[in-house]
């Protein structure tokens, strides 16, 4: 079934280490796209893709680092855990053919302690 | 700079009464603009876009480039209208969305 996954769903890290956040479409999507949510507030874009090898910052200036080796996965990661970088970040897809629709995963729910 | 702005953080209504959650923007050019909603653990997807001009779970959402607003109404509120919406705003042609703040709607039975 076409979807956007993303994994883990929550987690718990302590300062300074090392973490990557999945994310997955089949949806044959070409485009993707990092939003990062603090509760009750807005969604601020961090990251975009328009296609393998093709990485940009966002509207919000974000510590983290993004890669496209392949169309269907667009991993972030962050080098060293900050208690600053606690947050959700949703992960998104769309095609980008006529349809300007945005597809959400179910996000990623990151805590630094 | 493109710039959604949704005024209302909280909207509580009773069963049966009109509900409007109101988003203004800020933009030079031609923008496409969306309502997504989020339910209770459920993930954010789309509820209506201003071209298609059409009306999705009894909700209407009318582009008001004068004003530059896109409010969102629904005639009858039912409790499975309880949850996240947000308005978002990209340019024409474009992809990448900007969001408002978002509105939490309860309705009450």
């Amino acid at each position: 079934e076409a979807d956007i996954y993303q994994t883990p769903r929550y987690l718990v890290i302590g300062t300074g280490k090392k973490i990557t956040l999945e994310c997955s479409q089949t949806m044959g999507h070409d485009k993707m796209y990092w939003y990062q949510q603090d509760p009750g507030m807005e969604l601020h874009l961090i990251h975009y893709s328009y296609g393998v090898n093709s990485t940009e910052k966002g509207d919000l200036s974000s510590e983290s680092t993004v890669s496209r080796i392949r169309t269907e996965h667009f991993p972030l990661t962050l080098e060293s855990a900050r208690p600053s970088h606690t947050s959700q970040y949703l992960c998104a897809s769309s095609d980008g053919r006529g349809s300007t629709e945005a597809f959400f995963g179910q996000g990623t729910r990151l805590t630094v302690v | 700079a493109q710039r959604v702005t949704q005024p209302e953080k909280l909207l509580s209504v009773f069963k049966g009464a009109p509900v409007e959650l109101k988003c203004n923007y800020s933009y030079s050019g031609s923008p496409e603009l969306f309502w997504y909603v989020q339910y209770s653990r459920q993930r954010l997807q789309l509820l209506l876009r201003h071209i298609s001009r059409e009306s999705i779970k009894g909700f209407t959402a009318d582009l008001n480039k004068g004003e530059t607003s896109f409010h969102l109404k629904k005639p009858f509120a039912q409790e499975e209208d309880s949850a996240m919406y947000y308005c978002a705003l990209t340019r024409a042609a474009g992809n990448k969305l900007t969001f408002g703040g978002g509105t939490r709607v309860l309705v009450k039975p």
